[in-house]
């Protein structure tokens, strides 16, 4: 699976749009962009993913430049529940969007969302 | 919505015991997975499974064993409990669509 770089941490105000990077300079053709949080002392959770076209649900919006290279997961009105850690993470997939075989987390993105 | 449950939210042993931890979905998925997490070393998988008696080795398998009987239960077991296994312990499960599901973890103190 293409490795990824994100920043260690952000930050943000409540209410404003959270637009956390993600670097997957490496991804292939087949590869998906996922993205999962992690609230403290929870585990983490499925928030959306993406081949090469925008998506959008109704947790979040993920932008996918063309060139695949990169993408910016975005939330649009940042709540303080929305602190947690960011892992962005790229992997094989089928035409569903079904991905087989194990999750490899980074360090991921600590976001804080301040009042 | 998919459900993953771990049996337990907390739980302590004692050095050399046994350990069962066990997890269920409720969603048919194929695919289970057992992950510990430790300050500083993010998320690292130890067992996965693709079928029902099926298993795979993840990046730190050692010490550990797993089953899976039935294809909605996923037990991972510490066949002798040690101290550096000490860890907040999380299953998860994935079939089709893509979305993986996490279990709320257990965290395991061994004393």
């Amino acid at each position: 699976d293409a490795k990824t770089t994100q920043p260690p941490s952000m930050d943000c105000a409540e209410g404003r749009a959270a637009n956390l990077p993600c670097n997957h300079s490496t991804i292939s053709g087949n590869e998906y962009v996922y993205w999962y949080r992690q609230i403290h002392s929870q585990g983490p959770q499925y928030i959306i993913h993406g081949l090469k076209n925008n998506e959008t649900n109704e947790m979040a919006s993920l932008i996918i430049t063309e060139d695949r290279k990169s993408s910016t997961l975005i939330l649009p009105h940042a709540t303080l529940r929305d602190t947690a850690v960011y892992y962005c993470i790229v992997r094989v997939a089928d035409a569903g969007g079904t991905s087989y075989g194990k999750l490899t987390f980074g360090q991921g993105t600590i976001l804080t969302v301040h009042p | 919505d998919v459900k993953v449950t771990q049996s337990s939210r907390y739980l302590v042993k004692r050095t050399g015991e046994k350990v069962f931890l066990e997890c269920v979905q409720d969603m048919d998925h194929e695919n289970m997975f057992w992950y510990r997490q430790d300050p500083g070393l993010g998320l690292r998988l130890i067992y996965f499974s693709y079928d029902v008696k099926m298993k795979e080795k993840g990046d730190i398998p050692e010490g550990y064993s797993v089953s899976r009987e039935k294809k909605e239960r996923f037990s991972l077991i510490l066949e002798s409990a040690s101290t550096n296994q000490t860890s907040m312990y999380l299953c998860a499960s994935s079939g089709q669509g893509g979305g993986y599901t996490f279990g709320s973890g257990t965290r395991l103190t061994v004393v």
